[in-house]
């Protein structure tokens, strides 16, 4: 079966500092990837997405990047973090096979709190 | 623009009452239709999806959702709430052709009381 791993659960990082939040798929080939922001415990923001090894779509231009050096692992960073990338990260993903009709599947998230 | 509307905050229901939690979506296309749901500092869980074929369909713990086309509706329903049921719902949508993208509304709060 499929297991999806996202880590760390939370975090607590200064103004200005790095970001690495690391996320791998177990027990499936080629899936999309994505990276969602959760604020105020409410809706979700697509940040990032990936088809494939090496490409990334970015939704919104702001202080994050995001990465896929592996089929099944996606990472999201930052070289220095604002007080607004406070929040909720959840990273998914969703087989990609026939009319790709697949819903997505979450990891437990990481809270991310910028002081 | 794809674009998906919870028109409630917040949904309070007593225990063994039906709920219903609404959705409105806006697509270009046919869509791909999603409800899920969210327990505190947990990530979101798959409950149903409506793809083609019956207009209800049925889901995880007894969830249903019924498809309306001429309406653009996609409204979460369960026959009786069970306090267990209290959680954070989202309602999401994907477009067929070359949609990698799921768009999610802004949630809507259930809450059953005993």
């Amino acid at each position: 079966s499929q297991t999806i791993h996202q880590w760390p659960a939370t975090l607590v990082q200064p103004v200005g500092s790095p970001l690495s939040l690391e996320c791998t798929v177990e027990g499936t080939s080629n899936p999309n990837l994505y990276w969602y922001r959760q604020a105020a415990g409410r809706g979700l923001q697509l940040l990032f997405y990936s088809v494939g090894i090496g490409q990334i779509s970015s939704e919104v231009p702001q202080n994050l990047s995001a990465s896929r050096p592996q089929d099944r692992q996606f990472i999201l960073s930052s070289k220095k973090l604002l007080l607004s990338d406070s929040g909720f990260y959840l990273c998914a993903w969703r087989a990609v096979q026939g009319e790709n009709t697949g819903e997505l599947f979450f990891g437990e998230g990481s809270r991310l709190t910028v002081l | 623009a794809q674009s998906v509307a919870q028109p409630e905050d917040q949904v309070n229901v007593a225990e063994g009452n039906p709920l219903t939690v609404k959705c409105t979506y806006s697509v270009s296309g046919n869509p791909y239709l999603f409800w899920y749901v969210q327990y505190p500092n947990r990530g979101l869980q798959f409950l149903l999806k409506y793809i083609t074929g019956d207009n209800l369909v049925k889901g995880s713990y007894g969830f249903e959702a019924e498809f309306n086309k001429s309406q653009t509706s996609f409204h979460l329903k369960k026959p009786s709430a069970l306090v267990s049921d209290s959680a954070l719902y989202f309602c999401a949508v994907r477009v067929r052709t070359g949609g990698f993208k799921t768009i999610f509304g802004a949630g809507t709060r259930l809450f059953v009381k005993a």
